[in-house]
């Protein structure tokens, strides 16, 4: 069984940038899809982005230009970078994993990030 | 983008009787429709995968159907755990995979 566990600062100040790992037991980063999903308080799910170990990816086109991901095969890690954050930016942060098809069939615990100064 | 619409915002159910939650796709994405479930504090949970496949561990009272642009997850006999949000999600056009805007089933 799988498990994903998000890490990173829960306070995160307007025009900085945000940043989170995703660490991945009982299986390896090297298979499979993984991506970022948030949540803002009250709404609904919306992806950000994901990664495949070849080092593809794919990101939403909304946050294209500010979200970077990558991942450390090394450490079975993922990881989200978000620049020039804004109160908008403020959501519970997912970690996810897919097979090849696209649903979502593991979920970390999920963070909350507050961008606030 | 595909757009996804979930009805009702809000059903109330009582302990024992049958839910049904409806989704809607502004487009065909054949059988590659999922269902999550969420709790409060907690991370989503894959339901249904494949319009109708029910994912590890998840009980028999949980039945996805459909095809399309009209899908379908019941819910036989609401047991107390039940209480909860319920997205969709489409991934017949993957990345993005776009999720509905949640179904809350709450106690009535």
């Amino acid at each position: 069984q799988v498990q994903l566990q998000e890490s990173g600062p829960g306070l995160v100040k307007p025009s900085e940038t945000l940043s989170l790992t995703c660490t991945v037991s009982g299986g390896s980063i090297t298979v499979e899809y993984w991506s970022w999903i948030r949540q803002p308080p009250g709404k609904g799910l919306e992806w950000i982005g994901n990664i495949y170990y070849s080092g593809s990816f794919n990101y939403s086109p909304s946050l294209k230009s500010r979200a970077s991901l990558s991942l450390d095969t090394s450490k079975n890690q993922f990881s989200l970078q978000l620049s020039s954050v804004t109160a908008a930016d403020t959501a519970v942060y997912y970690c996810a994993k897919s097979p090849y098809s696209g649903y979502y069939d593991s979920w970390g615990q999920g963070t909350l990030v507050t961008v606030a100064s | 983008e595909i757009v996804l619409t979930q009805s009702p915002a809000t059903l109330s159910v009582s302990p024992g009787e049958r839910a049904t939650l409806s989704c809607r796709a502004s487009q065909s994405v054949n059988f590659n429709l999922a269902w999550y479930q969420e709790k409060p504090g907690q991370a989503p949970r894959l339901l249904i995968y494949g319009a109708y496949k029910r994912a590890t561990d998840i009980p028999a009272r949980f039945s996805g159907s459909g095809s399309g642009t009209e899908f379908t997850l019941t819910i036989s006999s609401l047991q107390s755990e039940d209480f909860a949000i319920y997205y969709c999600q489409q991934y017949n056009i993957w990345p993005p995979g776009t999720f509905g805007p949640g179904t809350k089933v709450d106690i009535k």
